[in-house]
């Protein structure tokens, strides 16, 4: 079974830049998670898909990143423009339908922001 | 608002020294708490769930335990492989329909040769 693929792996940017990461999650997985996590830090939700439906994205700095779901299967993770402080590695993860299920995680997108 | 916090942040063994990690939580009733080991460079990957308080789940020299309030991760003669940073997370009964998951800010645990 393949697992949850992201790219890309790597990305430097300048600060007020703007990039996009995508995530293919496990076939048949119906909940997508984007995590935010800043070294040192545990894993923190961004956003969280059902289908391609938003259930939670209190957590998300609208003003500055987007995320969309198209079809209910691939995500794309978009920030415009990039801050400092938004140096992390952005985690994608999926799961399916069922309380207490396995969330599995891909390799993650490391962002530097300069 | 659901929490979860971990002890210590670090932890430095010897190798074939044994000890716990803490995983204290606090929910408005728990659905499920996970533990997962992180490489540096690597996403998450799963370990366990425990679903009830008195679960116990066991993977080569791991074990983890669960009661209302708390999860520990035993590490038992840990080797230099087993350094990692261990995350617990947890899941609410109340997540309105929807499996959220709040992670902790994990140890980071090295074992010595």
């Amino acid at each position: 079974e393949a697992g949850v693929a992201q790219s890309p792996r790597y990305k430097i940017i300048e600060k007020r830049q703007s990039v996009a990461f995508w995530c293919n999650p496990i076939s048949g997985h119906a909940t997508l998670y984007w995590y935010q996590q800043i070294l040192g830090q545990g894993p923190k939700l961004l956003i969280q898909f059902q289908n391609n439906g938003v259930v939670d994205d209190s957590q998300l700095p609208k003003d500055r990143f987007s995320a969309e779901r198209l079809k209910g299967v691939d995500s794309t993770l978009k920030i415009q423009p990039a801050k400092l402080e938004d140096s992390a590695v952005y985690l994608c993860a999926s799961t399916a339908t069922g309380f207490g299920n396995t969330i599995y995680f891909g390799e993650g997108s490391w962002l530097t922001v300069v | 608002e659901d929490q979860v916090t971990q002890s210590p942040e670090a932890l430095r063994l010897q190798e074939g020294e044994s000890s716990s990690l803490n995983c204290s939580y606090t929910v408005s009733g728990l659905r499920g708490l996970f533990w997962y080991r992180q490489d540096p460079g690597k996403g998450p990957e799963f370990l366990f769930t425990l679903y009830s308080a008195g679960e116990e789940k066991e993977k080569e020299r791991l074990k983890a335990t669960l009661t209302k309030k708390e999860s520990f991760l035993h590490i038992t003669a840990p080797k230099p492989e087993d350094s990692a940073t261990y995350l617990c997370a947890v899941q609410p009964m109340n997540s309105g329909g929807y499996q959220k998951v709040t992670f902790g800010t994990g140890t980071k645990l090295q074992v010595i040769p």
